[in-house]
C-alpha cells in the first residue's frame, strides 16, 4: 500500500521568505517515484520534478529545491525568495516503479504568498 | 503543442441525470488516465488507458460510472445517475509510455450535482 502525508495544509508566508513544504511517504515497495505537482487556482496539474527511489541527490532548479531523504521517507520542497506566482497547491506523490504513473497523492499543501 | 484538453469545465446537473465529460491528451502519447479529486484532497486514479484498453479500473464504481477510448485517443467518462456525492473535479491525463515519463494534465471538470 502507498501512503503520501502532507501535514501542512496551509501555509502563509510573505513575499521573498523562503518556505519549506513537507512530504513524508509509506511504501512497501523497493523502488519508486516521487512527484511535486502544482495546482494553481486554473486547476491543472503542473508537473515540477520526478526523482526515483535510486537518487538520493538533492536538486535545484532555480528557486526550487528537493531533499530528498530516504532514511526518513521524506521529500521536502523548498522555495527560495517566494513571489506571489508561488501561490497555490502543492501535491506531493508516488508511484512504485512498475505502476505506469498510476499516481498516489497527498492531500495537499496550500501555498499563499502575501505580497 | 496543445495539452491535455477537457470539456466541459463546469457542469452542474440535477442527481439521478446522467453526465459524460471528455478529454483529448496530447498528441502521440499512448497512456490516458481519469482522476479524481474531492475538495481539499489529492486526485486519486479512476482508470488508465494504454491504448484504447483499460488497463487498471479497479477504482471505477462500475455501477454507474463508465469510460471509453474506441480509437486509442481521444476520451469519454460517464456517470449515470450522478449521486451528490460526485460532487467533485474530474482530471484527465496523458503521458508517454514506459516508466521515465511524466503524466499531464488538464484544467479538469468541476462537476456539481444539485
Amino acid at each position: 500500500a502507498q501512503k503520501v502525508t502532507q501535514a501542512q495544509t496551509e501555509i502563509s508566508v510573505v513575499e521573498k521568505e523562503d518556505v519549506t513544504l513537507d512530504c513524508v511517504y509509506e511504501t512497501r515497495d523497493t523502488t519508486y517515484y516521487l512527484f511535486w505537482y502544482k495546482q494553481p487556482p486554473s486547476g491543472e496539474l503542473v508537473f515540477l520534478i520526478r526523482r526515483n527511489s535510486f537518487d538520493e541527490q538533492n536538486e535545484i532548479s532555480g528557486r526550487y529545491s528537493w531533499n530528498f531523504q530516504k532514511s526518513t521517507s521524506s521529500f521536502n520542497f523548498t522555495i527560495t525568495a517566494s513571489q506571489v506566482v508561488d501561490s497555490a497547491v502543492y501535491f506531493c506523490a508516488l508511484t512504485p516503479l512498475g505502476g505506469a504513473n498510476n499516481l498516489f497523492f497527498g492531500t495537499g499543501t496550500r501555498l499563499t504568498v502575501i505580497p | 503543442e496543445a495539452g491535455v484538453v477537457q470539456s466541459p469545465r463546469y457542469k452542474i446537473i440535477e442527481k439521478k441525470q446522467p453526465v459524460a465529460f471528455w478529454c483529448n491528451p496530447i498528441s502521440g502519447h499512448n497512456t490516458l488516465y481519469w482522476y479524481l479529486q474531492n475538495l481539499g484532497q489529492g486526485p486519486e486514479l479512476l482508470i488508465r488507458y494504454e491504448n484504447e484498453e483499460a488497463v487498471d479500473d479497479s477504482q471505477l464504481p462500475k455501477d454507474r460510472f463508465s469510460a471509453e477510448r474506441l480509437k486509442g485517443v481521444d476520451s469519454t467518462l460517464k456517470i449515470q445517475p450522478a449521486e451528490l456525492g460526485d460532487s467533485a473535479v474530474y482530471l484527465c491525463a496523458s503521458s508517454l509510455e514506459g516508466e521515465n515519463t511524466e503524466a499531464f494534465f488538464g484544467q479538469g471538470t468541476r462537476l456539481t450535482v444539485v
